[in-house]
C-alpha cells in the first residue's frame, strides 16, 4: 500500500546533541511537510518542500533544518536540541494538484 | 489572518450523534477539513469540504459549511466507541500551501 513511513517512531536525544528525523513515501507526491505537534495542541507547520523548493515558516526556529534529497525521502534536522523541543513530528505529503494531505504516523522525540 | 477554533472536549453515548463545531477567520480559504488522531498516532483524513459547497456526505459523516458566518462542523451518525479519538478541523489558504489546523476536539464515546 502507498504510505507514507516515518522512522523511528520513537527517539531519544540529549540535550544539545543533533538529531535527524526520517519520512518518506511512496505515494510519489511532489510536496513534503514537517510539521511539530506538542502535547494536546495542533500541528504547526514548520516547513515544507515543493519539488526542490524549500518553504521555511517565518517562525521557525534557526535551530530546524530539512533535507530532501530525492522524492521518496525528507529529513528534518534538529541541530541542538533543547526540552522545549520535545514533541510529535509529523511528516505529510501532498499532490501539487490535490489539496490533501496524508500524514505518517509520526515521531515521538524526547530531549532529557 | 488564519485562527481556527474549536471546543476542547465532546462526550457521547455509543450510538447517538456527535456534533463537533469549528470557526475559522481567513475568508479566503479553499478547502476545509477534518482529521482524526487517535492516541499516538499521525492524523487520518477524514473528509474534507470546497468552500463552494455547504453540504458533503460520506457515509457516516456530514460536513456542514456556513461560510457567511465562518462555521464548519462534523456530524457522526451513530457514534461508536472507536470513534473516540481527537478531531482537528483544519483550513487549506492558497497562498502559502498551508494547512492551519484548530485546536482539536476531544471525543469520548461512553458505553
Amino acid at each position: 500500500d502507498a504510505m507514507v513511513i516515518q522512522n523511528p517512531r520513537y527517539q531519544v536525544t540529549q540535550f544539545g546533541k543533533p538529531v535527524t528525523l526520517s519520512c518518506s513515501q511512496t505515494l510519489n507526491h511532489n510536496v513534503m511537510y514537517w510539521y511539530q505537534q506538542k502535547s494536546s495542541q495542533a500541528p504547526k507547520l514548520l516547513f515544507h518542500y515543493y519539488d526542490k523548493d524549500f518553504n521555511n515558516e517565518a517562525d521557525t526556529p534557526d535551530n530546524f533544518q530539512s533535507r530532501r534529497p530525492n522524492t521518496s525521502f525528507c529529513f528534518l534536522d534538529i541541530r541542538s536540541p533543547g526540552l522545549g523541543d520535545a514533541a510529535m513530528y509529523l511528516c505529510a505529503t501532498s499532490s501539487g494538484k490535490s489539496y490533501e494531505q496524508y500524514f505518517g504516523p509520526g515521531t515521538r522525540l524526547t530531549v532529557t | 489572518g488564519e485562527d481556527v477554533e474549536q471546543s476542547l472536549f465532546l462526550s457521547v453515548r455509543e450510538g447517538d450523534s456527535s456534533v463537533i463545531n469549528c470557526t475559522y477567520t481567513d475568508s479566503s480559504s479553499t478547502y476545509l477539513y477534518w482529521y482524526k488522531q487517535e492516541p499516538g498516532a499521525g492524523l487520518q483524513l477524514l473528509t474534507y469540504i470546497f468552500s463552494n459547497m455547504d453540504m458533503k456526505q460520506d457515509q457516516r459523516l456530514t460536513v456542514l459549511l456556513n461560510k457567511k458566518d465562518k462555521h464548519l462542523s462534523l456530524r457522526i451518525a451513530d457514534t461508536q466507541t472507536g470513534d473516540s479519538a481527537i478531531y482537528f478541523c483544519a483550513e487549506f489558504t492558497g497562498g502559502g500551501n498551508k494547512l492551519t489546523f484548530g485546536t482539536g476536539t476531544q471525543l469520548k464515546v461512553e458505553l
